[in-house]
């Protein structure tokens, strides 16, 4: 089944303490990118990746980071999470940047306390 | 800058009825339109994909057309059920996707 794939579904952590959120497809898609849900802001987008070992900063990057080593995983890495970044955050791939069709994953909540 | 507005916020209807929601978009060059179902505290499943070119796209009790003169699609559905209820989402792409507000939907027994 094609899918995107996020782990852990429910997080919570305390401040500064760094965490990575997983994401990976199976679909062979080059454009992968992280956003985050919140209440009154919608769907902001993070990083994002066009292809293996290219990514970019999306509108809300601060405080993040993200690698694409290969071309199926694109993690979420939070060096020192702080309260702000508690927030629904999905993950989403299309298969030639985002004019094509994009699959979101289930989402990681995360609660910094 | 694209901007996309959905109306209407919220609905609620009772099952069966037949329902259209409405997608604005203030810059009509786009490449594609894309309808998402968004249930609480989950994912967002994709629903339907406008290409540019087509005027209309069907998937079950779906149907999303697109105006792009007009800067506009809706989202039909038919014969609601309870099951339908949910946020829906349109976006269109950028360099990423621009979504809407979103119109959350109750269909009741």
């Amino acid at each position: 089944e094609a899918q995107v794939t996020q782990n852990p579904r429910y997080l919570i952590t305390v401040t500064g303490k760094k965490l990575t959120v997983t994401c990976s497809q199976n679909m062979n898609h080059e454009y992968m990118s992280w956003y985050r849900q919140d209440p009154g802001l919608g769907l902001r987008q993070i990083y994002y990746s066009m292809n293996v070992e290219v990514t970019d900063k999306g509108d809300v990057p601060e405080g993040y980071k993200v690698s694409r080593k290969e071309k199926r995983n694109f993690p979420l890495i939070l060096e020192s999470p702080s309260p702000n970044q508690t927030s629904l955050y999905f993950c989403a791939s299309s298969l030639v940047g985002m004019n094509t069709e994009a699959f979101f994953g289930q989402g990681t909540r995360l609660t910094v306390v | 800058k694209q901007e996309v507005t959905q109306i209407p916020a919220a609905l609620s209807v009772p099952e069966g009825e037949n329902l259209v929601l409405n997608c604005s978009f203030t810059d009509s060059a786009i490449y594609n339109l894309q309808w998402f179902r968004q249930d609480p505290g989950k994912g967002l499943t994709s629903l339907l994909l406008i290409q540019s070119s087509q005027r209309e796209q069907t998937s079950g009790r779906l149907n999303a057309s697109l105006d792009k003169s007009s800067g506009r699609s809706t989202l039909y559905i038919a014969a609601s059920q309870p099951g339908d209820s949910a946020t829906y989402l349109c976006a269109v792409p950028t360099d990423k996707l621009i979504f809407g507000t979103g119109t959350r939907l109750q269909v009741f027994p």
